[in-house]
């Protein structure tokens, strides 16, 4: 069954320093790969997405992710963290059942920035 | 474009009552999802529409869970005799049959006194 793991539950950044976000995930054949931030009161945005070609996929608000066949991930980064930053961050992944397009989600990760 | 709208943005209701939630997906958008998160959780799906056609329910969904697309426009989602476990956020989200990835709305948050 297809699955998506997000090992890190909480992280907690200075300003200004560089930023990783861990996924996995557990899908058999090439898998469509999506982050999405939630900020409090808000809906979810897509950040970025994977589907094919170029493993590094660059996405809105400077973050990218690079997607490894090899050990399945889809890990999130960003050089220079903002405060503005601080959010739940979901990484999902697009079941292929037919039409149906769910997405499947991990737990989130949510970020703290201290100043 | 508007994005996906939902309405109302908070409900608090009794145990028992019937709640209704409205969702507008982006207009070309013939695809429509809902999924529920609750507190520390990823969205869960709940069902799945394509125009007006219902073609996927969760076992999730139990059957005070309903949920329609008329004309294939806009949603709604009721939910009978509600529970303190109803209690959540429901997100309704659109696509298109091209598109792979989902367009959320804000979310309507339920709590169940």
């Amino acid at each position: 069954a297809q699955s998506v793991t997000q090992p890190d539950i909480h992280i907690t950044v200075s300003e200004g320093a560089s930023l990783e976000l861990r996924c996995n995930y557990s899908y058999g054949a090439t898998p469509y790969l999506f982050w999405y931030v939630q900020s409090p009161g808000q809906g979810l945005q897509l950040l970025l997405k994977y589907f094919s070609g170029d493993t590094l996929v660059q996405g809105i608000k400077g973050f990218e992710a690079e997607f490894k066949r090899s050990q399945s991930s889809f890990n999130l980064r960003k050089p220079s963290v903002h405060w503005s930053d601080a959010a739940e961050y979901f990484c999902a992944v697009a079941a292929n059942a037919g039409n149906n397009r769910k997405l499947i989600w991990g737990l989130g990760t949510s970020l703290a920035v201290n100043p | 474009d508007t994005g996906v709208s939902q309405n109302p943005r908070h409900k608090i209701t009794k145990r028992g009552q019937n709640v209704t939630f409205r969702c507008d997906p982006i207009s070309e958008h013939n695809r429509l999802y809902w999924y529920r998160q609750t507190l520390g959780q990823g969205p869960e799906f709940l069902t799945y529409f394509q125009n007006e056609a219902q073609l996927e329910k969760s076992r999730l969904l139990s059957d005070r869970f309903s949920a329609e697309r008329p004309k294939g426009s806009f949603s709604t989602l009721e939910i009978q005799r509600t529970e303190q476990g109803d209690s959540a956020m429901y997100l309704c989200a659109s696509s298109t049959r091209t598109l792979y990835e989902q367009y959320f709305g804000p979310g309507t948050r339920l709590t169940v006194t």
